[in-house]
């Protein structure tokens, strides 16, 4: 069965203190693998594509990496403002749509 | 910037009642698509819409669902007889292609009573 497994579940920081977030996925015939913010309350908001194995993408305190089993998003020097919840998404699977993860929480702490 | 907009923001209904969500998706991106995230869950497919008919569907989309794009710019999603298990937050996307990104809305939030 297609599958998107994140974790940690929820994470606290300080700000400045950098970490990964882990997204696995067991998905036959990967096509995508997306990353999203989603603030509470609110509609995924998108960050990240990333297509092949070895693709890596930044954007500002953000960067996503991606091999054949696993994406990670490495936050470096978060700031309060970064605290979300972080979505991973397949896509590609049986049914050729977003498979999402079930999100890390991250809160930033000054 | 181009955004998903989604009307309404909240919607109360009675179980037995019969819903209409309206999206409205990015100007010029072709595919369009319908999630629910029940609370504290994973965001899950509905379905998927493109060239006026659905492209692919989950099995959530039972017979109770229907999607329509009544017009140039409207897509909307209707729940024919509510359910209390109905009760989620539901998000209209859009993408220029399949394998693009899906841009989300800000979704409504169905509470069946």
């Amino acid at each position: 069965e297609d599958q998107v497994t994140q974790s940690p579940e929820a994470l606290r920081l300080q700000e400045g203190e950098s970490s990964s977030l882990n997204c696995s996925y067991t998905v036959s015939g990967l096509r995508g693998l997306f990353w999203y913010r989603q603030d509470p309350g609110k509609g995924p908001e998108f960050l990240f594509t990333l297509y092949s194995a070895g693709e890596e993408k930044e954007k500002e305190r953000l960067k996503a990496t991606l091999t054949k089993k696993e994406s990670f998003l490495h936050i470096t020097a978060p700031k309060p403002e970064d605290s979300a919840t972080y979505l991973c998404a397949a896509y590609g699977g049986s049914q050729g749509n977003l498979i999402f993860g079930k999100g890390t929480k991250l809160s930033v702490k000054p | 910037e181009p955004e998903v907009t989604q009307t309404p923001s909240h919607q109360v209904t009675q179980m037995g009642q019969e819903v209409i969500l309206r999206c409205v998706p990015i100007s010029n991106h072709l595919y369009f698509y319908w999630y629910r995230q029940i609370l504290g869950q994973k965001v899950e497919f509905l379905v998927s819409f493109y060239n006026n008919e659905i492209s692919e569907k989950s099995e959530i989309f039972d017979d109770q669902f229907s999607v329509e794009r009544p017009d140039g710019s409207n897509f909307t999603l209707k729940i024919r007889s509510t359910k209390l298990e109905d009760s989620a937050m539901y998000f209209c996307a859009s993408s220029w292609d399949r394998g693009n990104e899906q841009f989300f809305g800000p979704g409504t939030r169905l509470t069946v009573l």
